[in-house]
């Protein structure tokens, strides 16, 4: 399938490494974050997600910190794998589910074995 | 698969013709979003459904797009008169209003229009 995002920031890291990916968010309004992974031809997948009254939150692999004073979130994935290798989005959205979202620009994680 | 389902995945037509993707969401989900996305783009909203109600149109959605969710479970988007701009991935995705588990607001995989 074709890529997605051919114009977007490209990290590129070697296999085992951690990866950091940031957003910038525009709504200070906004009290629900979420990032998806998205691979080529296919829709958005979830990730991990936080709320505003939490700075930090952790599942399996990645952690999501969430700084309000200067808008701003970060994914970080441990152990990064080849199969993280895809386009990154961190959405917004005001009440916490069942909103709509507002998507950022995207990165796109390329994993070098 | 219970996952969020589209229909169909790839569409070619014609500059002018009408076309229809359809969506079918989590059945227990009663919120249905429909998007755009444009290569190099995040998804952008159109529309929202809560049951067979929509609830809100992005100024994106053009008089030549209609949304519908005549019983409240699968949705259709048709385009009218299709123009080359209108060419990009429409994705469909659902969730609950009540809180709940966060990985509730699924996307499905996305229609791929391409107007020649």
């Amino acid at each position: 399938g074709e890529s997605v995002g051919l114009h977007l920031p490209t990290l590129s890291v070697q296999e085992g490494d951690n990866s950091i990916i940031n957003c910038a968010y525009s709504n200070s309004a906004s009290d629900y974050f979420i990032w998806y992974k998205q691979e080529s031809g296919k829709g958005p997948q979830f990730i991990i997600d936080i709320r505003s009254n939490m700075d930090k939150r952790q599942g399996q692999r990645v952690t999501v910190l969430l700084n309000k004073t200067v808008k701003h979130l970060s994914l970080q994935i441990a152990a990064t794998q080849p199969g993280d290798s895809a386009v990154y989005f961190c959405a917004e959205t005001r009440k916490w589910y069942g909103n709509k979202l507002v998507f950022g620009a995207g990165t796109i994680l390329r994993v070098k074995s | 698969d219970t996952g969020v389902s589209q229909d169909p995945r790839h569409k070619i037509t014609k500059r002018g013709q009408n076309v229809t993707f359809r969506c079918d969401p989590i059945s227990e989900h009663n919120r249905l979003y429909w998007y755009r996305q444009t290569l190099g783009q995040g998804p952008e909203f159109l529309t929202y459904f809560q049951n067979e109600a929509q609830l809100e149109k992005s100024r994106l959605l053009s008089d030549r797009f209609s949304a519908e969710r005549p019983k409240g479970s699968f949705s259709t988007l048709e385009i009218q008169r299709t123009e080359q701009g209108d060419s990009a991935m429409y994705l469909c995705a659902s969730s609950l209003t009540r809180g709940g588990q966060g990985d509730g607001y699924t996307f499905g995989s996305g229609t791929r229009l391409t107007v020649v």
